[in-house]
């Protein structure tokens, strides 16, 4: 079965420093993932996906993502925060060809001026 | 990015009344939405797959009964929670597949349902 990890609940950083949000998965065969950002009372918005390809994809608002099978992991990068990137991170991941998203449990970002 | 909306955004209502979600994708088509529940400070559970002119699938211990999904058009599907109670308040967000970007979900801005 599908299963997506997000190890920690809450990160906080400093406005101008650098991110890294971490996500691994579970899944048999060659998934596609997903970073979903949700501001409070608020639906998701795609940030980035994977599909095939480029193991590192470009995503909205500066973020990047880099996908290892090696590490089952598709981590999202920032290299410098905004007080306006503080929410809260969904991993997905999805079946090939297939319609269901499994989420993680999700990641709340604080960012500290 | 696709646009997906919904309505109403926030519903209050009495215990034992029924409310009804719309979901649309304003810019494409989509033969297949998805609603989810999401509790606070919680991840999104998936609720059931509407697929337009067929009936949805539910995922395990969802009531069919209580959630009616018609999934009408190809731009419109309607949650309906019927003979709402207290526990059924929460977050309802609805997602719609995108047939240009094959396998991805836009999602609405959801639903705020509570129910006294």
């Amino acid at each position: 079965a599908q299963s997506v990890t997000q190890p920690d609940i809450h990160i906080t950083v400093s406005e101008g420093a650098s991110l890294e949000l971490r996500c691994n998965y579970s899944y048999g065969a060659t998934p596609y993932l997903f970073w979903y950002v949700q501001s409070p009372g608020q639906g998701l918005q795609l940030l980035l996906k994977y599909f095939s390809g480029d193991t590192l994809v470009q995503g909205i608002k500066g973020f990047e993502a880099e996908f290892k099978r090696s590490q089952s992991s598709f981590n999202l990068r920032k290299p410098s925060v905004h007080w306006s990137d503080a929410a809260e991170y969904f991993c997905a991941v999805g079946a090939t060809g297939g319609n269901k998203l499994v989420f993680g449990a999700g990641t709340i970002l604080r960012v500290k001026s | 990015g696709a646009v997906v909306s919904q309505h109403p955004s926030r519903v209050i209502c009495k215990s034992g009344t029924s409310v009804k979600i719309e979901c649309r994708s304003l810019d494409f088509q989509a033969t297949t939405m998805f609603w989810y529940r999401q509790f606070p400070k919680k991840s999104l559970m998936l609720m059931a797959t509407s697929n337009e002119g067929s009936k949805a699938t539910y995922e395990q211990g969802v009531e069919k009964d209580k959630f009616l999904i018609n999934h009408a058009s190809l731009t419109l599907s309607t949650l309906t929670v019927t003979s709402a109670h207290p526990e059924d308040s929460s977050f309802y967000i609805c997602s719609a597949r995108d047939p240009r970007w094959a396998d991805t979900q836009y999602f609405g801005p959801g639903t705020r349902l509570t129910v006294l």
